[in-house]
């Protein structure tokens, strides 16, 4: 059974409104959630991180939101731009290993 | 190397063929991951190798998969007698071991087509 939900897998918004990606997780034992963003015929690109301690992490335009009561967490882009369509994937990294587990992924599409 | 490098970065073959996958990581890193993402599918882990540790192999779907890591750098992913189930993107990543959320830095992958 997957630890790591992303349940839309796409999503559509408009140039300078806000995306918002969501993730549902079930193990409750983790040291960080990870944000990446993946273009392609591109790896994976690392955007932002969470720690289990913290309920909110912002850089720049990306900010993570963590809601450990709700095992969820979501990643706010603002404003959101074309160059941000991409696959987002959210990814745990739980004390009892050291991979990440990864969810499906949701492809976000920014349109003029 | 500045990045993690993969080759080949396409590879179409025959069903029952082996195929060889080269990773060659960031220099430095010692840890090293193999995943996959089939068509429509998220990240499958595969297998992690950290230092001189035993690998991480939990992840690896059959015995027909098998990856080394020789002298803690390059990697080679290998599949003996791919079947069509076995297509999908090949992403080796890796990272270093340190403080903070664990960043694994991706290669761009190789694509795998088994026909």
């Amino acid at each position: 059974d997957q630890q790591v939900k992303q349940n839309s897998p796409s999503l559509s918004v408009q140039e300078g409104r806000i995306s918002i990606l969501n993730c549902d997780y079930t193990n409750s034992m983790f040291d960080y959630f990870l944000w990446y963003k993946k273009y392609p015929a591109e790896g994976p690109t690392f955007l932002i991180s969470i720690s289990s301690i913290k309920d909110k992490n912002e850089d720049g335009r990306f900010t993570v939101f963590l809601n450990k009561s709700a095992k969820h967490l979501s990643l706010h882009i603002v404003p959101s731009q074309p160059g941000d369509s991409a696959v987002y994937f959210c990814a745990e990294n739980s004390n009892s290993g050291y991979a990440l587990n990864f969810g499906k992924g949701t492809s976000l599409l920014v349109t003029p | 190397g500045a990045g993690v490098s993969q080759s080949p970065s396409n590879k179409v073959t025959e069903k029952g063929k082996d195929v060889e996958l080269r990773c060659d990581p960031i220099s430095g890193h010692t840890a090293l991951y193999w995943y996959r993402q089939s068509l429509g599918q998220g990240l499958e882990f595969l297998i992690y190798f950290q230092g001189n540790s035993a690998p991480d192999k939990s992840g690896l779907p059959s015995d027909r998969f098998s990856a080394e890591r020789t002298g803690g750098s390059v990697s080679t992913l290998t599949i003996q007698r791919t079947q069509q189930e076995d297509s999908a993107v090949y992403l080796c990543a890796s990272s270093s071991r340190g403080t903070g959320a664990n960043v694994l830095t991706f290669g761009a992958g190789s694509r795998l087509t088994v026909l």
